[in-house]
């Protein structure tokens, strides 16, 4: 199993420019999320789709849209880039297994760096 | 979700055990205590979690006062890939769950 994979995992956008970061899972979760990190930050949660045709807001979503476009794949979009959308961006997915507790044990990807100037 | 507190660095020696703390004293009966680390420019790894007992994997044991009111994380035999990032997390298990990430705990394993 790849677990979560991300692409691309380096980008560099100019101001203004569009762009869509992909993610996939290839463990059956039904839960999936997009994180951003700053520099020494922590993580901070955009958006998540708790489930297959849904969708929903996380601490920062301003500027960005999702899709979850099947159980295994879940799109970020940045739609106007600005600098402040610098970042590391992570992609993750939990699911249940059988145990509520572990909807929590979120399966990190690899990240993707963006850049933009 | 409950607040968590951690002290922002440690260091420890190679081989000793590393014993990483976290405050959780408005922890809820239904919330679990989540372990999550992460080394440098990788994304986080789940460690372990727990309800009220102690709890051991492969990677670490999971230590919870029984007023719940605070854990210790133990690696106990720690190794210089163990620099990492330490994040406790305080969360309900429920589907679509947002985990919250604090600042955590720098730990810097030294030979």
């Amino acid at each position: 199993n790849a677990g979560v994979t991300q692409t691309p995992k380096f980008q560099v956008l100019k101001t203004g420019q569009s762009m869509t970061l992909q993610c996939a899972q290839d463990m059956n979760h039904n839960s999936m999320y997009w994180y951003r990190q700053d520099p020494g930050m922590g993580l901070r949660l955009i958006y998540y789709s708790a489930s297959e045709g849904t969708t929903d807001k996380g601490e920062v979503p301003n500027g960005y849209n999702v899709s979850r476009l099947n159980k295994r794949e879940f799109s970020l979009r940045l739609e106007s880039a600005a600098p402040s959308q610098t970042s590391v961006y992570f992609c993750a997915s939990s699911g249940s297994l059988g145990d509520a507790s572990r909807y929590n044990e979120q399966f990190f990807g690899p990240g993707t760096r963006l850049t933009v100037l | 979700d409950a607040k968590t507190t951690q002290p922002p660095s440690m260091d420890c020696a190679e081989g000793r055990a590393a014993n990483l703390p976290c405050n959780h004293s408005t922890i809820s009966g239904n919330e679990y205590v989540y372990w999550y680390r992460q080394i440098h420019s990788q994304g986080p790894q789940y460690i372990i979690h727990g309800l009220k007992n102690n709890e051991t994997n492969e990677m670490a044991s999971l230590i919870i006062t029984e007023d719940r009111k605070s854990s210790t994380l133990i690696l106990p035999h720690a190794t210089l890939r163990d620099t990492a990032v330490y994040y406790c997390i305080v969360r309900v298990g429920f589907e679509g769950g947002k985990l919250i990430f604090g600042q955590g705990t720098e730990l810097s394993v030294k030979p």
